[in-house]
């Protein structure tokens, strides 16, 4: 069975500091797809990173990076210069399956920004 | 936010009442995904529509009841609930089609069974 673990339930970071939120998974498959969504409070979750397993170069969007580790089965998140909007419930997510897959999701890590 | 959209946002029922909660997707996506999310536990799929039949259905309680008429519109019938229904329900749609789509969700209906 596919399984996504997020073994910090809660973090805080600074404003402007940067903050790494884990994720592990477990899969013997060898083809599919990671997400990292955030879901602010009270307000709809959206995707922060998406990254394709057959690819080694790691995902970046401006402020979100990943450190994907394929071997390791390891997907972690990094959060540069963090912001107040960042605050949020932070999910990770690993896609297999298809066209018709499944999307598993961790637990979620909630993130607080301390100005 | 206007990709995905909800109604009710809230919903307080009670065991005996039905219910209906609706989603609909303006990004001419062709698959419709329904979620409950619980506290303290990972999201869980409920059902999958692609293409407006059902292509999933992880084992729910027969008291709900999904409905897709069509590729923009989905809908969660719900009847003689139980109080541990009480959870966020989650609507996301996505191109469909391809693997590893992005899923693109919507606001949610809290839902409270008392």
């Amino acid at each position: 069975a596919q399984t996504v673990t997020q073994s910090q339930p809660e973090m805080s970071v600074q404003e402007a500091e940067t903050v790494t939120l884990s994720c592990t998974y477990d899969t013997s498959e060898s083809d599919y797809y990671l997400f990292w969504y955030k879901q602010p409070p009270s307000r709809q979750m959206i995707l922060v990173i998406r990254q394709e397993a057959y690819k080694q170069q790691n995902a970046t969007e401006n402020r979100f990076s990943v450190n994907f580790q394929k071997a390791a089965k390891s997907f972690s998140l990094k959060i540069s210069d963090s912001q107040l909007g960042d605050a949020a419930m932070y999910f990770c997510a690993f896609f297999y399956g298809g066209s018709q897959g499944n999307l598993i999701f961790g637990k979620g890590t909630k993130l607080s920004v301390k100005p | 936010e206007t990709g995905v959209t909800q109604t009710p946002r809230h919903l307080v029922m009670g065991m005996t009442n039905k219910k209906s909660l609706k989603c609909e997707q303006h990004l001419g996506h062709n698959a419709m995904y329904w979620y409950k999310q619980s506290a303290k536990k990972p999201l869980e799929l409920m059902f999958v529509y692609s293409l407006e039949e059902r292509v999933e259905n992880n084992s729910v309680p027969s008291r709900f009841s999904p409905e897709c008429p069509n590729s923009s519109h989905l809908f969660l019938h719900l009847h003689t609930l139980q109080p541990e229904d009480s959870a966020l329900y989650l609507c996301a749609s996505s191109r469909g089609g391809l693997a590893g789509d992005t899923q693109y969700f919507g606001p949610g209906t809290r839902l409270t069974v008392l």
